[in-house]
């Protein structure tokens, strides 16, 4: 039990479509990242979110986006879904502080699949 | 070449046996994750790692930053231990790079 919880877990969508894929943080959990993990890969980094900004980014096209609330928790958006977006999106979420890096939690994921 | 490399990609193992998954990464980081991922896809953080060595459980992973080089260990395995082991770098913000993964299965 990691604290952080994805919804939906599972879901189908078609080419062209939008989806919102949603994350559930820890309080106090500051900083959220995304990763996309393709089937057999490795997850790839989209993108960071440090108290509701972003403040990286990975090699992701504009039609990924994403927001950070202020009650630690987040939202990952991709548009017009192309074939190739169908993966397994996994946040991360740590405490971020001057002194403290704090561990790192994943959630389980969301599957998406894009017909 | 990957940034980060593991090996083996794949190992089977007898329960009882005492395994090594390595890890090498040719760049500068900040911290190692170690993480071990289930076949239904959720990622358990198991260390986090910036230099020397850390132990939980039947879990030891050690650190030679000059050599850019981590291992995990898993002494006395258990069917439960099998899963997908990665390796992940830190460089900066959350940008993990992460190893291909290692495969383990522990047979009884």
């Amino acid at each position: 039990e990691t604290g952080v919880t994805q919804s939906p877990t599972h879901l189908i969508k078609t080419r062209g479509q939008q989806v919102t894929l949603r994350c559930s943080s820890q309080s106090g959990h500051n900083t959220v990242s995304w990763y996309q993990q393709a089937l057999g890969q490795g997850p790839q980094f989209i993108f960071q979110y440090y108290r509701e900004e972003e403040n990286g980014r990975g090699n992701f096209p504009p039609r990924f986006s994403g927001l950070q609330f202020p009650n630690y928790s987040s939202e990952l958006n991709v548009n017009a879904l192309e074939l190739d977006d169908s993966a397994l999106y996994l946040c991360a979420s740590r405490m971020t502080s001057a002194a403290n890096t704090g561990e790192l939690f994943f959630g389980e994921g969301s599957r998406l699949t894009v017909l | 070449k990957n940034e980060v490399e593991q090996s083996p990609q794949n190992l089977t193992a007898q329960e009882g046996e005492f395994i090594t998954i390595n890890c090498s990464y040719s760049v500068g980081i900040s911290a190692l994750h170690w993480l071990q991922q289930h076949p239904g896809g959720g990622i358990v953080s198991l260390f986090m790692l910036s230099s020397g060595k850390k132990k939980h459980g039947r879990l030891i992973a050690t650190i030679n930053i000059q050599e850019k080089h981590s291992s995990l260990h898993i002494t006395a395995s258990h069917p439960r231990d099998s899963a997908v082991y990665i390796c992940a770098v830190k460089r900066y913000t959350d940008k993990l790079i992460f190893g291909t993964g290692t495969r383990l299965q522990v047979f009884p």
